[in-house]
């Protein structure tokens, strides 16, 4: 696709559900970030994917949350036995080649937990 | 020596005025980056500066890499109402790992 692509944009769960937040970065990209944007807020580091490398998962806050990228492009992100202070907005980005750190943002995901 | 300081937290300006902004770190790295944020929108990536000194334009925009590479810099020139949004500036982690790091965002809003 021409962008960085996210579903769902809009996600309501109940307190203790997973959720799975799905991220379709640019074709081709080898790099692909998330990050947790809470309201009014920066962007928190969650993971990062290069290629065929482990990736850099130094960011999740428990491990309640995890991500994987199948086939080196699509990545999801999984939040188990969801809280409310999970509620966010969740985003994606990626990024063309090794080095290369002009990352390219999805719309993100809003996740609310009720 | 990971954290940016970015600041302003917040600037209230009118229609025309100039603005600046800047980011700061304890570290030096080789990548600055600065991008916008629009409300609903992802980050869309503004200016990239890869070289200590280096002064990049864009449109109204200008950035500067400073020359301690612990710092830099954008300007909005003559800025107007669509200027709105949140900046931030950005890095990577340095150490091997590409992972970018943001600051917490300059927050900016002009009165028409």
């Amino acid at each position: 696709g021409a962008g960085v692509s996210q579903s769902p944009s809009n996600k309501v769960t109940e307190k203790g559900k997973d959720v799975e937040l799905r991220c379709d970065p640019i074709s081709g990209h080898t790099a692909l970030y998330w990050y947790r944007q809470s309201l009014g807020q920066g962007l928190e580091f969650l993971i990062y994917f290069q290629g065929n490398s482990a990736p850099d998962k130094s960011g999740l806050p428990s491990d309640r949350f995890s991500a994987e990228r199948t086939g080196g492009s699509v990545s999801t992100l999984t939040i188990q036995r969801t809280q409310q202070e999970d509620s966010a907005v969740y985003l994606c980005a990626s990024s063309p080649v090794r080095g290369a750190t002009e990352a390219f943002f999805g719309q993100g995901t809003r996740l609310t937990v009720v | 020596g990971q954290q940016l300081n970015q600041s302003p937290q917040s600037m209230f300006i009118q229609e025309g005025e100039d603005v600046s902004m800047n980011c700061t770190s304890s570290s030096i790295f080789n990548t600055w980056l600065w991008y916008k944020q629009e409300p609903g929108e992802g980050p869309v990536l503004l200016i990239a500066l890869y070289k200590a000194g280096e002064l990049t334009s864009n449109g109204r925009l200008t950035a500067q890499f400073g020359i301690t590479r612990k710092d830099s810099f954008l300007n909005i020139s003559a800025s107007i109402p669509s200027d709105v949004g949140i900046y931030f500036c950005a890095r990577t982690n340095g150490g091997g790992s590409e992972k970018l790091v943001f600051g917490k965002g300059t927050k900016l809003t002009v009165n028409p």
